[in-house]
């Protein structure tokens, strides 16, 4: 199976600040990789897929790198809208999902 | 609008049987292959279960397998899941996702259905 690793697992932040996300997979998953975001009680919602690939409705603040193993999810400047729990997925072998990363007010 | 909205989800003891469902609309249902992900309380997303568009083909994680069943009526537009011997650690929100065609990640998701195992 392939584990996915996310860091860090909580992030404080404020308004307006660049964020970095840093996801890693147990073994190369070219870029099959998937970015949700999830609020409280809420279904998750994609933002990024095949990597880098901006889903259609999303900020362009977010934006998605990488390729192989290690994968980055940034988010330009920092809105309120942001704060909630960001997972990394992957999709090249079955589905797993990251442990997520928290976002929160600094 | 696309829409997935699941049920069935409630109270069942150690052991027990539940059967979940996930109603579709907004789409043509019968085209898109089919998941089931589920998120324990505070804790985060696992994959559960994957069926095809017509129903022939299911994945499951191990943690799952010989236990769920997932399957779909397509002249209904709904998803289903059948949550067999059900144990402590199955207990989390159920969600329904489709899953983008020729791509393989999620693109919409249901509000999400709580099973909670405890005698």
């Amino acid at each position: 199976d392939i584990q996915m690793t996310q860091s860090p697992s909580t992030l404080s932040a404020s308004v307006g600040d660049r964020v970095t996300i840093t996801c890693r997979a147990s073994q190369s998953i070219s870029s099959w990789l998937a970015w949700y975001q999830q609020k409280p009680g809420k279904a998750p919602k994609v933002l990024i897929y095949k990597a880098s690939s901006l889903e259609s409705g999303v900020p362009s603040r977010f934006s998605g790198s990488g390729s192989g193993t290690e994968f980055t999810l940034t988010i330009s400047s920092l809105q309120p809208d942001d704060f909630a729990t960001y997972y990394c997925q992957q999709y090249n072998s079955y589905w797993t999902f990251g442990q997520g990363t928290k976002v929160e007010i600094k | 609008e696309v829409q997935l909205v699941e049920s069935g989800g409630g109270l069942v003891q150690p052991g027990g049987s539940l059967r979940l469902s996930c109603a579709a609309s907004g789409f043509s249902f019968s085209t898109y292959w089919m998941h089931w992900v589920r998120q324990a309380p505070g804790k985060g997303l696992a994959w559960v279960s994957r069926i095809n568009s017509d129903g022939s083909s299911t994945h499951y994680a191990d943690s799952v397998r010989g236990r769920f069943t997932i399957s779909r009526d397509n002249a209904k537009n709904t998803l289903y899941l059948q949550v067999n011997s059900v144990r402590a650690e199955d207990t989390a929100v159920y969600y329904c996702a489709r899953e983008v065609r020729g791509t393989y990640y999620f693109d919409c998701w249901g509000q999400g259905t709580l099973v909670t195992v405890s005698s």
